[in-house]
């Protein structure tokens, strides 16, 4: 139980373009996803969390017009990085909650490279 | 000072090896504490998670929480290869928005080797 999946798991996308990544949960329905990105060497950084229905929440530093969250239903989430730049590269990594995230089951990620 | 600190090793033991992975965190505001284990190019895997200071078995695994002094610890006994993963310890703490949010060590790299 518990499994979350992402698509694509590695996407190469030329610079200015925009790359849509999707994360579900397969056997649950989760009230709250996250997005997190990792550099290589690095923790994860949380992104922004969003919930079912409502705009997502982002950190402080992370731009909402480029990274563009739509949670459209309990088991769906969508990131758009928008205008896509080199420096944007990086492991996305989703993850998905029903206990409002104290725990959390993460998707395999996706690896975005934007030459 | 960051919120949660983890060497991030790497660390090689022999295979059987007793395994001990440790993180120290400044936030008092951490409810619930995590371990997760991330295979290269992979998501995290969640391990455990414990909520008061204590033990907790799962198998091979142990977690351990010392509130009062902000550590806590992953113990693997019977180590194998199949253990050789970067692990994450990972703290949630509750946002003003009502979720909970959670914050990560590096990551310490573990090598088993046969």
């Amino acid at each position: 139980g518990a499994v979350v999946s992402q698509h694509p798991s590695w996407v190469i996308c030329k610079s200015g373009t925009s790359v849509k990544i999707e994360c579900r949960s397969l056997d649950f329905q989760a009230t709250t996803m996250f997005w997190y990105r990792q550099f290589p060497k690095q923790s994860l950084m949380l992104m922004a969390t969003s919930n079912e229905g409502s705009k997502a929440t982002y950190e402080q530093g992370v731009e909402k017009d480029k990274f563009l969250i739509n949670h459209a239903s309990l088991t769906l989430s969508t990131l758009t990085v928008t205008s896509a730049h080199p420096e944007d590269s990086s492991f996305y990594i989703c993850s998905a909650s029903v206990t409002a995230g104290y725990e959390q089951y993460f998707g395999p990620g996706t690896r975005l490279t934007v030459t | 000072q960051k919120e949660v600190e983890q060497d991030p090793g790497p660390l090689s033991v022999p295979e059987g090896a007793i395994v001990s992975l440790n993180c120290t965190y400044s936030n008092s505001a951490f409810q619930y504490f995590m371990w997760y284990r991330q295979y290269s190019r992979k998501g995290p895997e969640l391990l455990m998670y414990t909520y008061s200071s204590g033990n907790k078995e799962d198998g091979r695994f142990t977690a351990q929480v010392d509130k009062s002094s902000k550590y806590i610890s992953l113990f693997i006994r019977d180590s194998q290869p199949s253990d050789s993963a970067t692990y994450l310890c990972a703290m949630s703490s509750l946002t003003g928005a009502g979720s909970y949010q959670l914050t990560f060590g590096k990551g310490t790299k573990l090598s088993v080797i046969p």
